[in-house]
Parts: structure tokens; sequence; C-alpha cells
């Protein structure tokens, strides 16, 4: 079955340093997204991402963040200067369609832990 | 707005069963049901489109009140499989992409 992979797992970094998560949609998805989950809290929309460019994006979507699809394959998500409260669980999740019966499929999220 | 979801937690013995219930203040054009076991990715229960509209996964179903903005979904004669984190994912009008917002979720745990 198709499934959507994240690299890193895990990846520990220190403060102010940038960060790159990255992430494999599903070949013929069309929408890519990013969430992102603090520890116990729920799972939080970030940005959507559609034809090369930000569809949508949420006020924890600031200037520090910034979203590419660099090849046919691969999206990533970078953080500029990370700070402690960027640590959370980030899935990055892929979807057909952008509306109507179609789901998101999500990967199995990078731990980022800034310290 | 963050939909609300009901109860926070549920503690069931096997084969008994749940009803979790996800509100929102806004007009909602879907609800997707997601289940989250601990350390692990969001897996998609399935999505209600029209008011109205239920659906069934095995022995866990779901139905949509659209006038209502409220979503409920329903664990029959529950396995110890079921238990994790549930949350539902709304999609508003005027929203843009499949931007789902999730629910505060609900912790289930089946215990034999």
């Amino acid at each position: 079955e198709p499934e959507v992979t994240q690299t890193p797992s895990h990846q520990v970094t220190q403060m102010g340093q940038e960060v790159i998560l990255r992430c494999v949609p599903i070949s013929n998805h069309l929408y890519f997204y990013w969430y992102r989950q603090i520890l116990g809290q729920k799972v939080e929309f970030l940005v959507s991402f559609y034809n090369n460019e930000i569809s949508e994006k949420s006020e924890i979507f600031d200037d520090q963040f910034s979203v590419e699809r660099p090849d046919g394959s691969n999206f990533t998500l970078k953080i500029r200067s990370t700070k402690l409260e960027d640590s959370a669980m980030y899935f990055c999740a892929s979807s057909f369609l952008d509306r109507g019966n179609t789901e998101a499929f999500f990967g199995q999220g990078t731990r980022l832990t800034v310290v | 707005q963050q939909p609300v979801q009901s109860p926070q937690a549920v503690i069931l013995r096997e084969g008994e069963d749940a009803v979790i219930n996800c509100s929102s203040s806004k007009a909602l054009y879907s609800v997707h049901w997601y289940r989250q076991k601990h350390g692990e990715a969001p897996v998609f229960l399935m999505i209600l489109l029209k008011g109205g509209e239920q659906k069934g996964h095995e022995k866990i179903s779901a139905s949509f009140n659209e006038k209502k903005q409220q979503s409920s979904l329903y664990l029959t004669a529950s396995q110890l499989s079921y238990s994790g984190t549930y949350f539902c994912g709304t999609e508003v009008y005027g929203g843009a992409t499949n931007k789902l917002i999730f629910g505060t979720g609900t912790l289930l745990a089946v215990q034999p």
C-alpha cells in the first residue's frame, strides 16, 4: 500500500539552528500538508501546498517556516532558527484531491527536539 | 475555532460500546475521523460529507448532523485494538484545500 514517508524519524537540534524535515508524499497525490503535534496535545495544521505554492497557512506558520518541493518527489519543511517551543512531532500528509471524499494520508512523523 | 470533543477520556472493557462526540461552532463541510496510537501517526477512519450521512467501518460507524454542526463516532463491541486517541478533523465552509482543524481528542482505553 502506498505511504507517506518522512525522514528523519528523530531530530535533535540546538536552539537557533536551521532544520529541514523531509517528506515523500504518495506519488499521484497533488496536495501536501504539514501538521505538528506538541507532546500530549492536538494535531495542528501548519500549511497546505498545491501546484508549487502555498495554498493556506496557519498563524503558527510564521516567517521562520518555509516549505518547498525541490523535485518531483520530496516535500520539505524548513525552520530557519529553531526555538524551544518548536519541539513537537511534525507530520507530513498528502491527498489526491483538496476537498470532498478524499482522505489525507499521514506519514509516521519526525520528532523534533530543540535543546 | 477548534472543535470540541467529548468525552475527554473513556475506559471500556472489551465488548462494551462507546460514543465520541465532536462539536463545532462553525458550519461544517465535512468531518474526518482519525485514530492515533501513542507515538504513531493519525490513521484515517472515515469521512462524512453530507448532513445526515452515516458510515460504517467494521464495528466503527459515524454520523454527521450538519444542522447541529456535530458528528458522533460509534464504537460497538470494542476490541483491545481500538485503544488510542480519537480525533475529529473538520473542514469548514469557505476554507481552502483540505485544511483539517482537529478536535481536542478523546483518549479511549479498552481493557481485557
